[in-house]
Order: C-alpha cells, then structure tokens, then sequence
C-alpha cells in the first residue's frame, strides 16, 4: 500500500533562518506531488506541484522554493523565513495520469512557527 | 476559473443532531467533487468523492449527491458524533488532463455531548 511521510513533524525558527522541509512517497511510482499550506484559521493553499523529477509549478509568488531530485522525493525550501510562513504545511500525491479526477492522498504535516 | 464555495463555520451541533455543511462550485465541463475531513492536529484524509452528476458518494455515516443542476454538493450526516468534530473541505478538480485540486475554505464542525 502507499504511504506518505512528512518531517519534521513540527519546526521552530526564527525569522530570517533557512527552511527544508521533507516529503517522501512509498508504494507508487511516477506520483503528482503537491504542497500545500494552511495559515491559521485559513483555508488550504497550493504551494507548488510536480509531475516528474525536476519539473516544478509554483502556484503563488514568495520567498519559499521545492525541488524534486527523486521520483519520491518532494522538498520545500526558503533561504530566508518570515513571519508569515508560519502554517501548517502538507504534501500530498496524486497518481500521474488518472486522467477523470485527481483524487489527492494527505501526508500528517508540519507545523512551522516562525518566531 | 474553477471555485469551490463553503458554508462559514463553526457548525455547532449536539451529538445525534442532523448535519449538513453546504458546498457549491463553478466549474466548465464536468468536474469530480470531494469531501476531504481534517481531525485535529492531522493531515486531510478523503471522506467521499463522486464522479458524475447524480452520483452519491458516501462513508462513515457521511453522504453527499452531485447536483449538478445546482452545482451543489452537500455533506449530510444523520446522526453526529462527537468524534465528528473536525475541520471539512470541500473540493473539485477538472475533467480534462492534469488538474490540480480547489479547495474550498472548510467548515469546522463541533460536536459536543
């Protein structure tokens, strides 16, 4: 069966430090990846997606990057936090070519606090 | 482009109490809908999906028909749980190559005894 590991699980920094965050895919070959973000009593925000190793879409403009350097591996990044990356962020997977619909599976987050 | 719009919570209801969170999208073409729930301090996790127009998915106790006539695409519960409480979303994606998922903005539904 697939299963999607995010970590860490939570994450305190302080404003101006650097950020990786991990995301790793088991069980599925070829997965969309996704990563998402959830500000305090917000909604979800796409971040950036991926179909293949290296191709990366970024949904909105901030100071936050990802790259994919395994077929299973999707990382977030930012050289610089600020205050307003703290959220909770989630990875997600896709299977690539579903074609109909784009039924989504849920990694269990990270919680960034940015101080 | 495609948008998906939820009832504001918090919903708050006593446990056995009849549910229902209120779910409309816009969407060209024929969209697939998705009820996705959030437990506290967790992932999202897929409640129920439909595919088509008329088509009912359900899970948990949980239902939601695919209006398409209304473009609506209402959770219900007959009978909640308080370990129901959690935050839900409504969400769509396209029927033509990769599409991504929209979200809605999700309703917290609180459940007490």
């Amino acid at each position: 069966s697939q299963t999607i590991h995010q970590w860490p699980a939570t994450l305190v920094q302080p404003v101006g430090s650097p950020l990786s965050l991990e995301c790793t895919v088991e069980g599925t070959s070829n997965p969309n990846l996704y990563w998402y973000r959830q500000a305090a009593g917000r909604g979800l925000q796409l971040l950036f997606y991926s179909v293949g190793i290296g191709q990366i879409s970024s949904e909105v403009p901030q100071n936050l990057s990802a790259s994919r350097p395994q077929d299973r591996q999707f990382i977030l990044s930012s050289k610089k936090l600020l205050l307003s990356d703290s959220g909770f962020y989630l990875c997600a997977w896709s299977v690539l070519g579903s074609g109909g619909f784009n039924e989504q599976f849920f990694g269990p987050g990270t919680r960034l606090t940015v101080l | 482009g495609d948008s998906v719009t939820q009832m504001e919570g918090p919903v708050t209801l006593s446990e056995e109490a009849f549910l229902t969170i209120n779910c409309t999208y816009t969407a060209t073409g024929y969209p697939s809908l998705f009820w996705y729930v959030q437990y506290p301090g967790e992932g999202l996790q897929l409640l129920l999906k439909a595919t088509k127009a008329d088509d009912k998915g359900s899970n948990k106790g949980f239902e939601a028909t695919y209006r398409k006539e209304t473009t609506s695409f209402h959770l219900e519960k007959g009978s909640v749980q308080v370990s129901d409480s959690a935050v839900y979303f409504c969400a769509l994606s396209g029927d033509t190559g990769f599409q991504k998922l929209v979200f809605g903005t999700g309703t917290r539904l609180l459940v007490s005894p």
